[in-house]
């Protein structure tokens, strides 16, 4: 499977606990990037990464998130203490430059 | 104003009609375009992408405007299998997508 993998597909948690997700892209891709998604709205954008480095990250992400991609392949997307307003699907993404991206199937949060 | 825009619908719209989306963007770096149509509890996935002025697949004709900041979406001879969300996105780095626009095809 050659495809952008995302784990895990499911994951729930008590508020106050903290959860780490993991997304391994497409290898020979060079960008790849996290959105956030609740129902009915688009993919919201939280932060992107070229190669190793985290070129941008939303204002809107609070301090209890944090992105890492340490060899500019796979990358994985923590919350700290989450709340219950995190329940959310998490999409991961990756492609070349200017070029359409590739989703994984992405890893619903609830927090409960 | 928001950095990419769409009417959220719904269109609902009775199988055969033609239906079109149009999409604002406010940044007039942004050089390639794209929809994406996402399912139900599905992720995106690209549709068509737009690199000039415009892209035809099928029924699937994609346009791209400079001057006004939007590109438009139209599907001809709608099908059953049309329903979905579909977003446009700009290509500036961050790759924002707009909220999507709704479509159910009615029998």
């Amino acid at each position: 499977d050659t495809g952008v993998s995302q784990d895990p597909r499911h994951k729930i948690t008590k508020r106050g606990q903290n959860v780490t997700f993991r997304c391994d892209p497409i290898s020979e891709h060079n960008r790849l990037y996290w959105y956030r998604q609740t129902l009915g709205q688009g993919p919201e954008f939280l932060t992107y990464f070229q190669n190793e480095a985290q070129l941008e990250k939303s204002r809107l992400l609070s301090d209890r998130f944090s992105a890492e991609r340490p060899k500019g392949s796979f990358s994985t997307l923590e919350i700290q203490r989450t709340e219950q307003g995190d329940s959310a699907m998490y999409l991961c993404a990756s492609s070349l430059t200017n070029s359409p991206l590739h989703f994984g199937n992405g890893t619903r949060l609830t927090v409960t | 104003r928001k950095e990419v825009e769409q009417d959220p619908g719904p269109f609902n719209v009775p199988e055969g009609a033609t239906v079109a989306f149009n999409c604002t963007y406010s940044n007039s770096a942004s050089q390639s375009f794209f929809w994406y149509r996402q399912d139900c509890r599905k992720e995106p996935k690209l549709l068509m992408s737009v690199y000039s002025s415009g892209n035809e697949d099928g029924r699937f004709t994609a346009q791209l405007n400079r001057a006004s900041q939007y590109i438009s979406l139209l599907i001809r001879d709608s099908k059953l299998s049309d329903s979905a969300t579909y977003l446009c996105v700009g290509d500036y780095d961050k790759v924002i997508f707009g909220p999507g626009t709704s479509l159910s095809v009615i029998p």
